[in-house]
């Protein structure tokens, strides 16, 4: 199974909104609804940002919003703190009955 | 609220195997809303998803490591647990638990992560 699709980096300055695509296929984003986001800091275990596509887990700001379209999921911060820099991975899964990550996006707060 | 606590050797000889294994607490292993799973992430690199265990004993591995791995629970201790076998340096990396809610992607508890360094 490939690898999903993030960009390598993305950056904003506090206060402005980004978006991460996280693109795939028709064998397992455009095939499922169970795309997740994880925000991870240096040193840190991942944390769950959004599950199945557009929620929020209990806890998680609500600056934080999940979409989908097609094969390519995307992840939206907004009003960004300096505290949302970290890496961040998509997860989806597949026809395969197996889970494939996205190989990560650095976010830096400008 | 559950936890998970990874334990094993920190450091594993080429062509050896690396066994780990998780200990759930606050919360049953047997339970059929779960699935307990192992994710990876090797110095420096993204996260790699290495496979799950359900509480029938269901597993579903990454299809680049299946010759290699295997993963099973221990209801009694209320642990589950990760072998790869015949490893190499491309396997050092931070071990991670997971567990994850059956029927969606809500993998909203992990362990802390275990270093696993693979070198003679």
């Amino acid at each position: 199974q490939s690898a999903l699709t993030q960009p390598a980096s993305v950056s904003g300055s506090p206060g402005q909104s980004i978006t991460i695509s996280c693109t795939g296929t028709s064998s397992d984003i455009g095939n499922y609804n169970y795309v997740s986001w994880y925000q991870q800091h240096p040193g840190k275990a991942p944390k769950l940002m959004i599950f199945d596509v557009t929620n929020r887990p209990s806890g998680v700001s609500n600056r934080f919003s999940g979409s989908k379209s097609g094969n390519t999921a995307s992840l939206t911060i907004s009003g960004l703190q300096a505290e949302d820099e970290a890496d961040y991975y998509c997860n989806s899964y597949t026809t395969s009955f197996t889970w494939v990550f996205g190989g990560g996006t650095k976010l830096t707060v400008l | 609220q559950l936890q998970l606590q990874e334990s094993g050797p920190g450091l594993v000889k080429p062509s050896e195997t690396l066994s780990l294994t998780c200990t759930v607490s606050d919360g049953s292993i047997s339970s059929s809303s779960y699935h307990w799973g192992w994710i990876r992430q090797p110095p420096g690199k993204g996260l790699e998803w290495i496979g799950n265990v359900y509480y029938t004993g269901s597993t579903y591995y990454n299809p680049s490591l299946k010759t290699r791995v295997s993963i099973s629970m221990d209801a009694s201790k209320n642990q589950f647990s990760l072998n790869l076998g015949s490893v190499t340096a491309a396997d050092t990396a931070v071990y991670y638990c997971t567990k994850r809610v059956a029927g969606t992607s809500l993998r909203d508890n992990w362990g802390q992560g275990t270093l696993v360094t693979v070198s003679s």
